[in-house]
């Protein structure tokens, strides 16, 4: 099984900084990566698929990079609404696996 | 529009059985695979079932494997997981995911399953 490691656990920033969060695959996932974010009380929202590619919807202040086993998900300026938990996951094989999250908080 | 409506969940008994559903509508509904997840309360999403849009084949977590079935009915856009031998660690909400490339493009609100006595 793959494991995906996100770091860190807690992010805590400013409204309007930039927001960098990492996904660790303990084996090659090539780009097969994703990147959802979560409010509480909601389902999860497709932020960022073939490590790179934005959801439809998604603002452009979200972008992913990476591939293999490092990647990224930036949040270039911080919004009110952009406070919440992102998971990154891989489809790259079975069993499909999930980072743990990190939690963007208001700093 | 595309929406997952997901319906069954509850309480039930540890070793008991419970049957979820995820009704899809805004979609071609058999042309996608689909995918559970789960998330017990507190915790991250966890990966549970995954079928391929004719239903022929699936693919199981471990820690469900030989416990849950998951299948599906495309003439009623319907999805279902029978969860038997359910084990206190099974509590979480599930929801049902319509997959793209194989990540997840629409989620479902989810269904709470609470397994205790």
């Amino acid at each position: 099984e793959i494991v995906m490691t996100q770091s860190p656990a807690t992010l805590s920033v400013s409204p309007g900084e930039r927001a960098t969060l990492s996904c660790r695959a303990s084996q090659s996932v090539s780009s097969n990566l994703a990147w959802y974010q979560q409010k509480p009380g909601q389902a999860p929202r497709l932020l960022i698929y073939g490590a790179s590619t934005r959801a439809t919807g998604i603002p452009g202040r979200f972008s992913g990079s990476g591939s293999g086993t490092e990647f990224t998900l930036t949040i270039s300026s911080l919004q009110s609404e952009d406070f919440a938990v992102y998971y990154c996951h891989q489809y790259n094989n079975w069993p499909q696996t999930f980072g743990q999250g990190t939690k963007v908080e208001i700093k | 529009e595309v929406q997952l409506l997901e319906s069954g969940g509850g309480l039930v008994q540890p070793g008991g059985s419970l049957r979820l559903s995820c009704a899809a509508s805004g979609f071609t509904f058999s042309s996608y695979d689909m995918t559970w997840v789960r998330q017990a309360p507190g915790k991250g999403l966890v990966w549970v079932s995954t079928i391929s849009s004719t239903g022929v084949r699936t693919y199981y977590a471990d820690s469900v494997k030989g416990r849950f079935t998951f299948s599906r009915d495309n003439s009623k856009n319907t999805l279902y997981l029978q969860m038997n031998s359910l084990r206190a660690e099974d509590t979480a909400i599930y929801y049902c995911a319509k997959m793209k490339y194989g990540d997840l493009d629409y989620w479902g609100q989810g269904t709470l399953v609470t397994v205790s006595s």
